[in-house]
């Protein structure tokens, strides 16, 4: 089956840690991104990839970095710098830029111990 | 700034009986919209989207309507049904123009039986 695969579902970050999220897509999707949701909020772009070895900021990429070293793979690190890690974080693939929607896996949730 | 805002935070309908959910948008750029479904603990999923030169768009029992004058589209359900109780995200974006979406902040829905 294609689609998206998010994991862990849950994780445990302790104050100081880099933690790395995974997302991996079978859907052969050139764009995929990352999404923090927190609650009453809506989504909030972290990154967005378009390409592989290519990636741009989104609107709070402070305290986060990315890789994009294969298509199907883009991880998220949450770093040290990343003052409020506790969200649920959503990872999503596009076919292309200004695809007409993108696809979202099931999520991680991330809380600090 | 929140480019696209979801007022309502939550909405109950009764089984059977009409949903609207409404949105509104800040940036007359944006020409495509789209509509999401939630569950908890899961990623969004695509449910309808409308684009610009269009008034309104038609899925089943989804209908998305978009008043481009007064920067709102509404998502309009018929008959509401138990199972359609989640949390609904409207979104945005310019098309062309690179793949950001805007997203709201959601609207939680009840369909009571």
């Amino acid at each position: 089956d294609g689609g998206i695969t998010q994991s862990p579902k849950y994780l445990f970050r302790k104050e100081g840690q880099n933690v790395t999220l995974s997302c991996e897509q079978n859907l052969n999707h050139d764009a995929m991104y990352w999404y923090r949701q927190d609650p009453g909020q809506g989504l909030r772009l972290i990154y967005y990839s378009q390409i592989v070895n290519d990636f741009q900021k989104g609107d709070i990429a402070e305290g986060y970095s990315v890789s994009r070293e294969k298509k199907e793979s883009f991880p998220l690190t949450v770093t040290s710098a990343q003052k409020n890690p506790t969200a649920f974080y959503l990872c999503a693939s596009s076919t292309i830029a200004g695809a007409e929607t993108q696809y979202f896996g099931p999520g991680t949730r991330l809380l600090v111990l | 700034d929140q480019q696209v805002k979801q007022n309502s935070p939550s909405l109950s309908v009764q089984e059977g009986r009409i949903s609207i959910l409404n949105c509104d948008y800040t940036n007359s750029m944006f020409d495509y919209f789209l509509w999401y479904k939630k569950y908890p603990a899961e990623g969004p999923t695509f449910l309808i989207s409308i684009s610009s030169i269009k008034d309104k768009n038609e899925d089943g029992r989804f209908t998305v309507f978009l008043n481009k004058s007064a920067k709102h589209l509404s998502l309009h359900i018929v008959p509401s049904q138990p199972g359609d109780s989640a949390v609904y995200f409207c979104a945005a974006s310019v098309r062309n123009t690179g793949n950001q979406f805007y997203f709201g902040t959601g609207t939680s829905l009840t369909v009571i039986p």
